[in-house]
């Protein structure tokens, strides 16, 4: 079955980078695009950006733009979200989940990222 | 950059009662339009797509309606496992695209 695995939690020290994970399995991965979303505890989701596996193109919200990097290996099937100079604004649940045409189906489990000192 | 707006907040039902969410677009988005199921603790689930179409092994009890900027999702008779937060989600294809979700409405028990 179409699956998306997400890495396990991450705390981080502020200004630090995190890097999450998100591997896909029973598709084609490079038929569809990824998108990352996140939600902080208690609160509404939040789209981040997307990327198409097969070309490597990116686009992102322009609140994380400079800070947010897509990216993928397709020898693995895993794309990847790199956030940088976390604050503790940034604690939250991480998702990926394939792009269908523009609705998302299926999401990865979620991945927290706690930014504490 | 295309707004979403979710009415009411919350929603205090019991269980058989019938649901009633909307979601306002800010400019028109024809009908492309999804819906998602979030519970505590879990992923979104996506329910509707293209505004009325339910996604695979989703209960007949949902149903979406609406075009343009008005949209709608009905629960026809709440089961326990319905109460949750339902949030809707469109794409702008314009230059960046760009991916909007509304705040959310959620359904608890009465």
């Amino acid at each position: 079955q179409v699956q998306l695995v997400q890495s396990g939690a991450e705390v981080k020290k502020p200004g630090a980078s995190v890097k999450v994970s998100c591997k896909a399995s029973g598709y084609t991965f490079t038929s569809y695009d990824i998108n990352w979303v996140r939600q902080a505890t208690g609160q509404g989701l939040e789209w981040m950006g997307w990327m198409n596996p097969n070309s490597g193109n990116t686009g992102y919200a322009q609140k994380f733009q400079g800070r947010v990097t897509i990216t993928r290996n397709t020898s693995i099937s895993t794309a990847y979200m790199e956030l940088s100079s976390l604050r503790s604004e940034d604690t939250a649940v991480y998702y990926c989940a394939r792009v269908q045409r523009y609705e998302l189906d299926p999401w990865g489990q979620g991945t927290l990222v706690t930014v504490s000192s | 950059e295309i707004v979403l707006t979710q009415s009411p907040a919350t929603l205090s039902l019991s269980p058989g009662e019938r649901a009633t969410l909307s979601c306002r677009a800010s400019q028109s988005v024809s009908s492309y339009l999804a819906w998602y199921q979030q519970k505590p603790g879990q992923a979104p689930r996506l329910l509707i797509y293209d505004a009325s179409n339910r996604a695979t092994g989703i209960p007949a009890r949902f149903s979406g309606s609406g075009s343009g900027t008005d949209f709608t999702l009905t629960i026809s008779s709440l089961e326990p496992e319905d109460f949750a937060v339902y949030y809707c989600q469109q794409r702008s294809n314009w230059p960046p695209a760009v991916f909007t979700f509304g705040p959310g409405t959620k359904v608890d028990i009465k």
